[in-house]
């Protein structure tokens, strides 16, 4: 496609409930990375996926977050057990190597109530 | 060790005037520094970068300027109009290693009539 492209835009979900965000890089980009945008804050790094390598998980802020990327492009973030401080816009970047700009989707802005 | 700090935090400039956010950091590694640009929805888009070899580089009216020995870096908008009102962000990163970016936390700029 033509961009990063990232479903839902908006979720909201209960508290305990599991969530899966989506994240589809632009085709050929071998580099996807997830941030976490709290209200008036920077953005966080979560996790880094290059070629077939094993991703950068450090920025995970706990167990309930993980990620995974099938075939090297669409990428899943799944959040376990939401909690009110899980909630945020999630956002996806790709780029076509590392070390090189990142593209961003728009976002999933998720409330968790 | 890993910081970027980032002022200030809002900033309102006329129309015509030079707009001026800074960001220092403290890990003397980084090697890349781009500056982001948000507006409301969207994700941040790639405005400018700039490596530490060189003290400035400039794209139309955007300049970042860079001072290796202070550990600094600004980004400088030259006639600035009402379509750069957005949130800017800078950001650093090592080469050579996984190209996770650290941002600051942010700059809300307002440009007005």
């Amino acid at each position: 496609g033509a961009g990063v492209s990232q479903s839902p835009s908006n979720k909201v979900t209960e508290k305990g409930k599991d969530v899966e965000l989506r994240c589809d890089p632009i085709s050929g980009h071998t580099a996807l990375y997830w941030y976490r945008q709290s209200l008036g804050q920077g953005l966080e790094f979560l996790i880094y996926f290059q070629g077939n390598s094993a991703p950068d998980k450090s920025g995970l802020p706990s167990d309930r977050f993980s990620a995974e990327r099938t075939g090297g492009s669409v990428s899943t973030l799944t959040i376990q057990r939401t909690q009110q401080e899980d909630s945020a816009v999630y956002l996806c970047a790709s780029s076509p190597r590392r070390n090189y700009g990142y593209t961003f989707g728009s976002g999933t802005r998720l409330t968790v109530v | 060790q890993q910081q970027v700090k980032q002022s200030p935090q809002s900033l309102i400039v006329q129309k015509g005037g030079i707009s001026i956010i800074n960001c220092a950091y403290e890990n003397t590694a980084f090697d890349y520094f781009p500056w982001y640009q948000q507006f409301p929805g969207k994700g941040p888009a790639l405005l400018i970068a700039i490596r530490p070899d060189v003290s400035e580089k400039k794209e139309g009216r955007f300049t970042i300027s860079f001072n290796k020995s202070a550990k600094q870096f600004s980004l400088h908008i030259m006639d600035s109009q009402p379509g750069d009102s957005a949130t800017y962000f800078c950001a650093a990163s090592l080469t050579g290693t996984a190209s996770k970016l650290t941002f600051g936390t942010g700059t809300r700029l307002q440009v007005t009539l």
